[in-house]
């Protein structure tokens, strides 16, 4: 079946904790995308990479690292993770960039940070 | 700075009826891509329609479709026949292209209840 997968769904951590939210997708998507979801504010774009080796900044990136060391795995770390950062995180594919391909979505990872 | 706004944080529409989802944008970009989403209760973020900019067509997509208007950054989502399986929260999204891929902006959304 064709999906973007992430782990953990869940996650409690505490302040200053590193932690990695994996991303995996198994359609040969060459663009993959980090998103944060909070109440009234919509999704915002974290980071994105076109393939493996690229990424790039989205709107939101302090506090977050990201790499594309193989094209279907796309982590995003927290290396000291504060509250501010507690949020519903979604990663998302598409085959290429550059056109209105369709992305997929994972099924988000709910993270909280006290 | 690209902003996506969606005025209506909360719409309610009776099943069968017609409901039309407002959608500006700002941008200075020629070339960029508009999308609605929808995410109903299990949080899944789903696809229901897409418009390049440069298409004058509006899409359609069975009982979705847009009203895109280029030059007043306009992009409604017009859902007829409403559905119970309609509610969701629905998010407007514009897209650039940069050498590195694409960048994404969404709007805050609005919740879409369907009344029986």
């Amino acid at each position: 079946e064709a999906q973007v997968t992430q782990n953990p769904r869940y996650l409690i951590t505490v302040t200053g904790k590193k932690l990695t939210v994996t991303c995996s997708q198994n359609m040969n998507h060459e663009y993959m995308s980090w998103y944060r979801q909070d109440p009234g504010l919509g999704l915002r774009q974290i980071y994105y990479s076109m393939n493996v080796e690229v990424t790039d900044k989205g709107d939101v990136p302090e506090g977050y690292k990201v790499s594309r060391k193989e094209k279907r795995n796309f982590p995003l770390i927290l290396e000291s993770p504060s509250p501010n950062q507690t949020s519903l995180y979604f990663c998302a594919s598409s085959l290429y960039p550059g056109r209105s391909y369709e992305q997929y979505f994972g099924p988000g990872t709910r993270l909280t940070v006290t | 700075a690209q902003t996506v706004t969606q005025s209506q944080p909360e719409m309610s529409v009776q099943e069968a009826e017609t409901v039309t989802l407002s959608c500006t944008y700002d941008t200075s970009e020629n070339n960029y891509y508009l999308f609605w989403y929808k995410q109903p209760p299990s949080r899944q973020m789903i696809l229901v329609i897409r418009q390049e900019a440069y298409k004058q067509q509006n899409a359609t997509e069975n009982r979705f479709s847009v009203n895109f208007q280029k030059a007043a950054k306009s992009f409604s989502l017009k859902i007829s026949d409403s559905q119970l399986g309609d509610t969701a929260m629905y998010f407007c999204a514009f897209a650039t292209f940069r050498n590195t891929g694409n960048q994404f902006y969404f709007g805050t959304g609005t919740s879409l209840t369907v009344i029986p």
